[in-house]
């Protein structure tokens, strides 16, 4: 099985630039979110769905925006990348939405650096 | 607002000696994970706590809930060198659409031979 499947793995983008990082899993999974890991702050929610047409931000979303058309991809897109965005991007995927002892179950990230 | 601390922040220890790591929080928390990241992957689930006090063992690993679910510990006892990467705690709250976790700051272990 091929999980949560996350592309490009590393992406190098000059400031201003735009870009999608894609994110597909084939677990038949509700609940889709994008979290972004910096060194010392773990890992921050930046927007999530619980089912393709339903989205909403987490803690960090400005500069981000995701759509989900259906429920196998959740793509993140930068509008106007920034160095702060400087980042490796997770997506984690969960069978339900409502679950609070389930497993988030997460790709193998996408390490991204703006110049 | 980081909700999540844990310490320590990094921790390099020799094998079979024992670790304690610690994860606080003012909030409550419905149940918390822990969650295991090795370099160049994704964290992998390691377990689940959810009623207060509880005590979960994985092999060498023991995972306690605080009574008043805002904080939990790891407890590694004789460490090896598979057990070197970075532990995330992560509590879970429920809320209008979706439970959402909290990440913890992350504790990074190494044990060496």
């Amino acid at each position: 099985n091929a999980g949560v499947t996350q592309t490009p793995k590393f992406q190098v983008l000059k400031t201003g630039q735009s870009m999608t990082l894609q994110c597909a899993q084939d677990m038949n999974h509700e609940y889709m979110s994008w979290y972004r890991q910096d060194p010392g702050m773990g890992l921050r929610l930046i927007h999530y769905s619980v089912g393709a047409g339903i989205t909403d931000q987490g803690e960090v979303p400005n500069g981000y925006n995701v759509s989900r058309s259906t429920t196998e991809d959740f793509p993140l897109r930068l509008l106007s990348a920034a160095p702060s965005q400087t980042s490796v991007y997770f997506c984690a995927s969960s069978y339900s939405y409502s679950y609070y002892t389930g497993e988030l179950f997460f790709g193998e990230g996408s390490r991204l650096t703006v110049l | 607002t980081q909700l999540l601390e844990q310490s320590p922040q990094f921790l390099s220890i020799q094998e079979g000696e024992n670790l304690t790591v610690y994860c606080n929080s003012s909030s409550v928390f419905s149940s918390l994970q822990w969650y295991r990241q090795e370099p160049g992957e994704g964290p992998v689930l390691l377990v689940t706590v959810v009623t207060g006090g509880e005590v979960k063992k994985l092999k060498r690993l023991t995972f306690q809930f605080g009574d008043a679910r805002k904080d939990s510990s790891l407890h590694i006892t004789a460490a090896q060198p598979g057990d070197t990467g970075l532990y995330l705690c992560a509590g879970v709250r429920r809320t209008g659409t979706a439970s959402k976790l909290t990440f913890g700051t992350g504790t990074r272990l190494q044990v060496t031979l």
